[in-house]
């Protein structure tokens, strides 16, 4: 079975700071994962994703991530926040070419200026 | 590309009346849709996996005779929640995968439904 785990249920950082949000997993068999922000009453919109390849991935607005299978953990990071990134974020992971994803319970990002 | 639409947005029924759910692909085919549903301030819990042109595969714990999932073509899937109750006042959301691209999906805006 899979698991998502995302530390801190809130980060709050200042307005140009780094922002990191972390994700760990657990799967029996190598991973896709990937990241998905959520604003209040939306949907979901993906902001990366890796499968195979390079372990760095780049996403949209600035954000990236690291597959480190060592450490289990595919953290999302930003080098400087803006007002419009806060929002919630859900870390996911699915089995190689089988698509249920399975969540980490969000983390809240807290800008603030 | 690879939009995915869901009507209404919002809704309010009574308890005991039912209400229908759309969720479309708009610009691609998916032979396969999830349903999620999303309590306040937590993650999304899958309800059923929907494959078109079968039975639904429902989640332990959920209530297939209470949500009904059609899936009757490739970009239209249905979830009715039949019988509604306030405790069924949710988040709902699909998602529908991108046949040409398995592993990826699509999430649709969410539709809030409030049971009174």
């Amino acid at each position: 079975a899979q698991s998502v785990t995302q530390l801190g249920s809130h980060v709050s950082v200042s307005e140009g700071a780094l922002v990191l949000l972390r994700c760990n997993y657990s799967s029996s068999v190598p991973p896709y994962l990937f990241w998905y922000v959520q604003y209040p009453n939306q949907g979901l919109q993906l902001l990366l994703k890796y499968t195979t390849g390079a372990t760095l991935v780049k996403g949209i607005n600035g954000f990236e991530a690291e597959f480190k299978k060592s450490e289990t953990s595919f953290h999302l990071t930003k080098p400087s926040a803006h007002m419009s990134d806060a929002a919630e974020y859900f870390c996911a992971v699915s089995d190689q070419g089988y698509s249920t994803l399975t969540f980490g319970k969000g983390t809240m990002l807290l800008v603030s200026p | 590309g690879a939009v995915v639409s869901q009507h209404p947005s919002r809704v309010i029924c009574k308890s005991g009346t039912s209400v229908k759910i759309e969720c479309r692909s708009l610009d691609f085919q998916a032979t396969t849709m999830f349903w999620y549903r999303q309590f306040p301030k937590q993650s999304l819990m899958l309800m059923a996996t929907s494959n078109e042109g079968s039975k639904a595969t429902y989640e332990q714990g959920v209530e297939k005779d209470k949500f009904l999932i059609n899936h009757a073509s490739l970009t239209l899937s249905t979830l009715t929640v039949t019988s509604a109750h306030p405790e069924d006042s949710s988040f709902y959301i699909c998602s529908a995968i991108n046949s040409g691209r398995s592993y990826e999906q699509y999430f649709g805006p969410g539709t809030r439904l409030t049971v009174t």
